[in-house]
This record gives structure tokens, sequence and C-alpha cells, in this order.
């Protein structure tokens, strides 16, 4: 059974902070991918990984960044959060030539 | 790139009653279209899929159907029951390139006992 874990459910920061989200899944996939939900607007892509070290940008990349040092592990980071990236985010995972995403709990953010 | 366009954004229907919720896209290099299910307070999980070689695909009280021409795709729920009611997401990429999806909007569907 694939599991993939958030490090939070809830999170709570000020503007201006580092952030950093964390994704891990146990079912050693290739491919990762880091989402945000908000109401109306679905599910957008911030960033995917094919591999260790490798990333590439989805359709709101901007204010985020992420880092893939181990296959398991996939890190979103919010350089300098503001009050707009208050959100759901969503980690998902699936293996090369797979079709189903396996997704994380969701860790709601809140900056203020 | 591919965008997906999601209708409607609520819908609710009596139990027992069927529930259809619509998508299109973009790209007709798309071959892959996914459906996820977001119950409240849960992570999304696929509940169906249909290939781009076939025009329909059933299991059980769920049905998709894929019009490759006018780039629709549809999910078809009869019989609904109050475990029906969720955030249903439609989604579209190609086929092997890695996985990356783009959703739709996503259709709060609403079943009234």
């Amino acid at each position: 059974d694939v599991k993939v874990t958030q490090s939070s459910r809830y999170l709570v920061k000020r503007t201006g902070e580092k952030v950093f989200l964390e994704c891990v899944q146990d079912m050693d996939h290739e491919n990762m991918f880091w989402y945000r939900q908000d109401p109306g607007l679905g599910l957008r892509l911030i960033y995917f990984s094919y591999d260790v070290k490798m990333k590439e940008k989805g359709d709101i990349p901007e204010g985020y960044s992420v880092s893939r040092e181990k296959k398991e592990r996939f890190s979103l980071i919010l350089e300098s959060a503001s009050t707009n990236q208050t959100s759901m985010y969503l980690c998902a995972s699936t293996r090369t030539g797979g079709a189903e995403q396996y997704f994380g709990p969701g860790t709601r953010l809140t900056v203020t | 790139g591919e965008n997906v366009e999601q209708h409607p954004s609520t819908l609710s229907v009596q139990e027992g009653d069927s529930a259809v919720i619509k998508c299109t896209y973009s790209d007709s290099a798309s071959n892959y279209f996914p459906w996820y299910k977001q119950e409240l307070g849960k992570r999304p999980q696929l509940i169906i899929d249909i290939r781009s070689n076939v025009g329909e695909k059933k299991d059980q009280r769920i049905a998709v159907t894929l019009n490759k021409t006018a780039k629709h795709f549809s999910l078809h729920i009869t019989e609904t029951q109050p475990e029906d009611s969720a955030v249903y997401f439609c989604a579209a990429s190609v086929y092997n390139q890695g996985g990356k999806l783009i959703f739709g909007q996503g259709t709060e569907l609403s079943v009234k006992p």
C-alpha cells in the first residue's frame, strides 16, 4: 500500500519567514509533485521532479523552490512567505510509466 | 500548454438521481484522462480513468466517456448515494510523460438523502 506523508497537517507562519514543507513516499516512485489547492481553482502544479536532484517548473512556480536530494523525499520551500501563499499544499508521487498519482494528506499553511 | 475546464463548479442531486460532470481540454496530444474524488478533509484518490484509445469505461455506478474530436470527457454517476458527496476533479495528461497532470477546477457534488 502506497504511503505518502507530509511533515505537517497545519502550519502557521509569519510574512517573510522561510518555510519548508516536506513530503516522503515509501514506494520507490521516481516522480513527485507539489500542488496547491484553492477553492474554485482546483489543483495547480507548482513543481515536479522526475528523479533525484532533478526539478521542473509547473504552472505556478513563482515564490517557491524545491529540493530532491533523496528519491523518497521532495521538499517545497517558500523563500519568503507571503499572505497570498496561504493555501492547502498537496504532495503526490507516481512511478515512471504509471498513471495513478498518490497524494499525501496535505498541509494547510496560513501566512499571517 | 494544456488547459482543462470543468463544469459545473457545484452540483446538487437527490439520492438515486444521476450526476454528470463535464470537462474540456485544449491539448490534442493529451491521451490520458483520470478522475479523482476528494472527500471532505481527505486526500484526492483516483476513482476511474480513460485512455484515448477507448470512448467509454464503466466501473459499477461510475462511467467516463471521451470524445477526442470535441476534446470533451465526462464523469457519470448513476444511482447516487450520500457517500458520493465530495469534490471531483478531472485531469488530462500525455501518458508516460512522467505522470504530469493538469487538473480542472473541481466540482463539489452534494447528494441529498
